[in-house]
């Protein structure tokens, strides 16, 4: 069964610190995988996405991911956090023919000043 | 480009009554999903539409729930005979012919059921 995890609920990161946002999944065939940002009261904006090729994809406002598919986790990075990075975060795998996303239950990110 | 509508941003229902959520895809987009968002939960697939086509509905719930997207005008979710276990955040997203991969969201309803 497909299925996506992300463990941490909460996270806090001053500014300026780096950030690491965990996400597994479970998935029967070659995943394409997603991450997206959730601010309060607003959609979804898609961050970066992987489909195959170099395991290290770029994003959006200085994110980047790292698929590894021994560890099934595709892993969100920022070297450098902004206030303005405070919002919510969520991992997504999607079936080949892009008919349905999972989502996973997503991960609070609270920036410290 | 205006990007996806929903609309209403907000709707109050009472137990019972029918609300009706519309979406407006993003201007030559043809592919329409709705998702459900509980409290403190991430998104969950509900259905897939093209235009006058539903093509995967298999998060839909089996009674109440139903979806169209019509030749002209937007998406409509339908849920009738509400109940509190509807209330929630519905999102639509919409995606261009030939790119189901990358779809973009909309601002959600959220559905109040008193």
């Amino acid at each position: 069964a497909q299925s996506v995890t992300q463990p941490d609920i909460h996270i806090t990161v001053s500014e300026g610190a780096s950030l690491e946002l965990r996400c597994n999944y479970s998935y029967g065939a070659t995943p394409y995988l997603f991450w997206y940002v959730q601010s309060p009261g607003q959609g979804l904006q898609l961050l970066l996405k992987y489909f195959s090729g170099d395991t290290l994809v770029q994003g959006i406002k200085g994110f980047e991911a790292e698929f590894k598919r021994s560890q099934s986790s595709f892993n969100l990075r920022k070297p450098s956090v902004h206030w303005s990075d405070a919002a919510e975060y969520f991992c997504a795998v999607g079936a080949r023919n892009f008919n349905k996303f999972y989502f996973g239950s997503g991960t609070k990110l609270n920036v410290k000043p | 480009n205006a990007g996806v509508m929903q609309n209403p941003r907000h709707l109050v229902r009472r137990r019972g009554q029918e609300a009706r959520l519309r979406c407006s895809p993003m201007k030559g987009h043809s592919h329409v999903y709705w998702y459900r968002q509980l409290p403190e939960e991430g998104l969950k697939f509900m259905v897939y539409l093209q235009k006058e086509n539903i093509i995967d509905e298999s998060g839909m719930p089996k009674e109440r729930f139903s979806a169209e997207f019509p030749k002209e005008g937007p998406s409509i979710l339908r849920i009738q005979q509400v109940v509190r276990g509807d209330s929630a955040a519905y999102f639509c997203a919409s995606s261009p012919p030939g790119a189901p991969d990358t779809q973009y969201f909309g601002p959600g309803t959220r559905l109040t059921v008193l």
